[in-house]
């Protein structure tokens, strides 16, 4: 099975904080995502990431960085945190293009910024 | 551009009920379309897919067709349990336009006993 991890569930930061969300996956995916989501609001992309050292902006990448040093890991930061960063992110990691491409999540990490 | 659209929730069903959530999308080209289910304090799972016309995406007694004609992707149960108690979700991949991964906003269900 996809083992996709991340490395807090809870988080409370301070507001103007860095805070480093990391994921890691197991199965050699290519790409990786990251999302917030919010109550009505659904899931909405942050930043994704085809290959190491590669990142693309999603709908929403302001206030947020993501790091992709090795293949298995990929991190979102939050340059100085605000309130209204405060949510729940999700990391998922797919196998690559085509029909069967299948993305798969990791447990999520709820952020409060206070 | 492409997206999804599901049915607003909450939905509220006794246990044994037949569940039905509808999923409609808009898409250019070829979408596979997905159903994930997020449990109370967890990310989202896969529960289903189908990736071309016509197939039916099945499991844990869920199903979902894939209906080109109609551009749809409803979710049904024939029965369902509290243990179903989840919010799911609706999506598609336009592997084929530019591999993006499209979700619904959710709908909640909640069975009671």
């Amino acid at each position: 099975d996809v083992k996709v991890t991340q490395s807090s569930r809870y988080l409370v930061k301070r507001t103007g904080e860095k805070v480093f969300l990391e994921c890691v996956q197991d199965m050699d995916h290519e790409n990786m995502f990251w999302y917030r989501q919010d109550p009505g609001l659904g899931l909405r992309l942050i930043y994704f990431s085809y290959d190491v050292k590669m990142k693309e902006k999603g709908d929403i990448p302001e206030g947020y960085s993501v790091s992709r040093e090795k293949k298995e890991r990929f991190s979102l930061i939050l340059e100085s945190a605000s309130t209204n960063q405060t949510s729940m992110y999700l990391c998922a990691s797919s196998s690559g293009w085509g029909e069967e491409e299948t993305q798969y999540f990791g447990p999520g990490t709820r952020l409060l910024v206070l | 551009g492409d997206s999804v659209t599901q049915m607003e929730g909450p939905v509220t069903l006794s246990e044994e009920a037949f569940l039905t959530i509808n999923c409609t999308y808009t898409a250019t080209g070829y979408p596979s379309l997905f159903w994930y289910v997020q449990y109370p304090g967890e990310g989202l799972q896969l529960l289903l897919k189908a990736t071309k016309a016509d197939d039916k995406g099945s499991n844990k007694g869920f199903e979902a067709t894939y209906r080109k004609e109609t551009t749809s992707f409803h979710l049904e149960k024939g029965s369902v349990q509290v243990s179903d108690s989840a919010v799911y979700f609706c999506a598609l991949n336009t592997w084929n336009t530019g591999n993006q991964f499209y979700f619904g906003t959710g709908t909640s269900l909640t069975v009671i006993p």
